[in-house]
């Protein structure tokens, strides 16, 4: 069964660096999501893209963040500037046409120090 | 936007005893309610969901009902196990075409043996 991978599965930084996160959503898939988690906390929306842009965003996506689909397989979250409070587990997700489930990544736990 | 309220935020249960997981959410234009549960470090794994022109649904030892007058769902596990043991969290998505889903905020069900 197809499932969506996401690369690295834990990520750590220095405060002020740049970070990427990767994803690999189910290759059928046209929408895709990033969510947070930060420890023991709920799980929350970031951002949603479709068609080759962002459709929505939550106040969490400010500037400092940024999603690309740099080729027909990756999706991936760029955070320009950790701060220590960006460090959670970031989900990717996606969805195909017509479909309900978004089905969720592994995830990567960011540590930023 | 929406607004998702999820109790208890945790919850013991003896073995073999049912557990009931309330959460209620805000707007009415939401229009499919995906339950997930979540074990300690890993991705939100969907257990059972409802649209909302259904009032209930069933799924071996677990059942989800919908009120969408008063705007509240409940998720119910029967015959509870030590492996039921978890985070479950409730969601609601919107009618908008790029569907984001917001989250409750989280219960966490001790099953004791």
């Amino acid at each position: 069964e197809p499932e969506v991978t996401q690369t690295p599965s834990h990520q750590v930084t220095q405060m002020g660096q740049e970070v990427i996160l990767r994803c690999v959503p189910i290759s059928n898939h046209l929408y895709f999501y990033w969510y947070r988690q930060i420890l023991g906390q709920k799980v929350e929306f970031l951002v949603s893209f479709y068609n080759n842009e962002i459709s929505e965003k939550s106040e969490i996506f400010d500037d400092q963040f940024s999603v690309e689909r740099p080729d027909g397989s990756n999706f991936t979250l760029k955070i320009r500037s950790t701060k220590l409070e960006d460090s959670a587990m970031y989900f990717c997700a996606s969805r195909r046409q017509g479909g309900n489930e978004q089905f969720f990544g592994p995830g990567t736990r960011l540590t930023v120090l | 936007g929406e607004n998702v309220e999820q109790h208890p935020s945790t919850l013991s249960v003896q073995e073999g005893d049912s557990a009931v997981i309330k959460c209620t959410y805000s707007d009415s234009a939401s229009n499919y309610f995906p339950w997930y549960k979540q074990e300690l470090g890993k991705r939100p794994q969907l257990i059972i969901d409802i649209r909302s022109n259904v009032g209930e649904k069933k799924d071996q030892r677990i059942a989800v009902t919908l009120n969408k007058t008063a705007k509240h769902f409940s998720l119910h596990i029967t015959e509870t196990q030590p492996e039921d043991s978890a985070v479950y969290f409730c969601a609601a998505r919107g009618s908008g075409g790029y569907q984001k889903v917001t989250f409750g905020t989280g219960t966490k069900l001790q099953v004791i043996p």
